[in-house]
Order: C-alpha cells, then structure tokens, then sequence
C-alpha cells in the first residue's frame, strides 16, 4: 500500500531552536517525496522535492530508504516559519499521497 | 500571472443547492487536479484529467462531477449539496502524468448550512 504518515500533529519550537517534522512512507519501487508548505489560507507551495536535494528557506530533507523517511529540517527556525507542512509521495497516475500534515508554531 | 486560480475562494450556499467551482491553469501543463481538504486539514485526490481525459476517480460520490473542456480548464460541479461537502477545495496542475511537481491554486472555502 502507498501511504504517508508524519505522526506529528502539531510541533511547537522556540524561535532559534532547531526544527525537525517526520515523514514516514511505505512504497514499493522507487518513491518520490516532496514537502510542501501552506502558510494560513494559502495555497500549499512545494518546499522540496527529494531529487533536487536542494535547501529552500534553510529547510533539508533527506531520502532514507532503509528507514522508508524523509524527514524535514532547519537549525535554527523562525517565527515566519510557522505553518503546515506536509509530506507527500507520488503515486499511480502522478496524484499525491499526503500525509497528515504537521503545524509546526514557532514561538517568539 | 497566477498560474492555477480558481473561483470562487468563497462560498456559503444551503444543503440542496447546486454549485460549481472553476479552475484554469496559464501554465501548458497536461494534467490537472481536485483536491479535497477536510476539517481536519487531511488533502486527499477526488479526480485527475489529462488532455481532457480522465485519469483518477477516487471513490468521490456521484454528485461530484468533473468537467474539463479543453486541458487548461477543470471544473468541478456539485449537485445537492451536503453538510459534509464543506471542505477546502484545491485545484492543481502538472507537466504530466508521471511523479512531477503539482502546482496547486490558492483553494475555495465551501460551507454548506
């Protein structure tokens, strides 16, 4: 079965401490995985997509297979980061598989 | 140059009613996309076209029916509308088929009373 699970639903940090979401998936083959971001009643943005091992707004992902993650990270968080972030994965016909989404409140 | 927009963002209509939601993409993607985000802010699939075609039907009850008339355009009808249907409704976009990236529009608020 395809499916997403960020067992977080809500992820409060202090502004400056160090944030990590989880994001685990089950896939057979090879997956692909995105982060997206919606910030309040706003449109859901891509953040990241794995294969571009790129670093938007200071955030990293990183694919583990053997531990089926791909959990997202920022050292040092800021207060314009608080919104919803979901993991996602790319299913049959190109839909994505959201999972929960975590809100992450980053406290001044 | 919004890329995916959608309307409207608002809507507040009574059980019963009929309503429709439309989206157009300016990006010459070929695929496009309904999502749903309930309550509880879980995003699931309803449909998915390409080139006017459709793709994915994901067990959304027969009142929900998608059109698309040409592959820039997918719009989304509802008939009797229930309190259930209140939700977020996010139209989306991509390249294709195939594992790229979904760009999705900024959503239409529905409430049902």
């Amino acid at each position: 079965a395809q499916r997403v699970t960020q067992p977080e639903k809500l992820l409060s940090v202090f502004k400056g401490a160090p944030v990590e979401l989880k994001c685990n998936y089950s896939y057979s083959g090879s997956p692909e995985l995105f982060w997206y971001v919606q910030y309040s009643r706003q449109r859901l943005q891509l953040l990241l997509r794995h294969i571009s091992r790129e670093s938007i707004k200071g955030f990293t992902a990183d694919l583990n297979k053997g531990e089926t993650s791909f959990h997202l990270k920022k050292p040092f968080a800021q207060e314009e980061d608080s919104a919803m972030y979901y993991c996602a994965l790319s299913g049959w016909g190109g839909k994505l598989i959201f999972g929960q989404g975590t809100e992450l409140s980053v406290k001044p | 140059d919004t890329a995916v927009s959608q309307t409207p963002k608002y809507l507040v209509t009574q059980m019963g009613n009929d309503k429709s939601i439309k989206c157009e993409q300016n990006l010459g993607h070929d695929t496009m996309y309904w999502y749903k985000q309930d309550s509880k802010k879980f995003l699931k699939i309803m449909f998915s076209y390409n080139n006017k075609e459709l793709i994915i039907n994901e067990t959304v009850p027969n009142r929900f029916s998608p059109k698309s008339p040409d592959k820039a355009h997918l719009n989304l009808h509802i008939n009797s509308l229930e309190l259930g249907d209140s939700a977020v409704y996010f139209c989306a976009s991509s390249q294709a088929t195939a594992r790229n990236t979904i760009y999705f529009g900024e959503g239409s608020w529905l409430t049902v009373v």
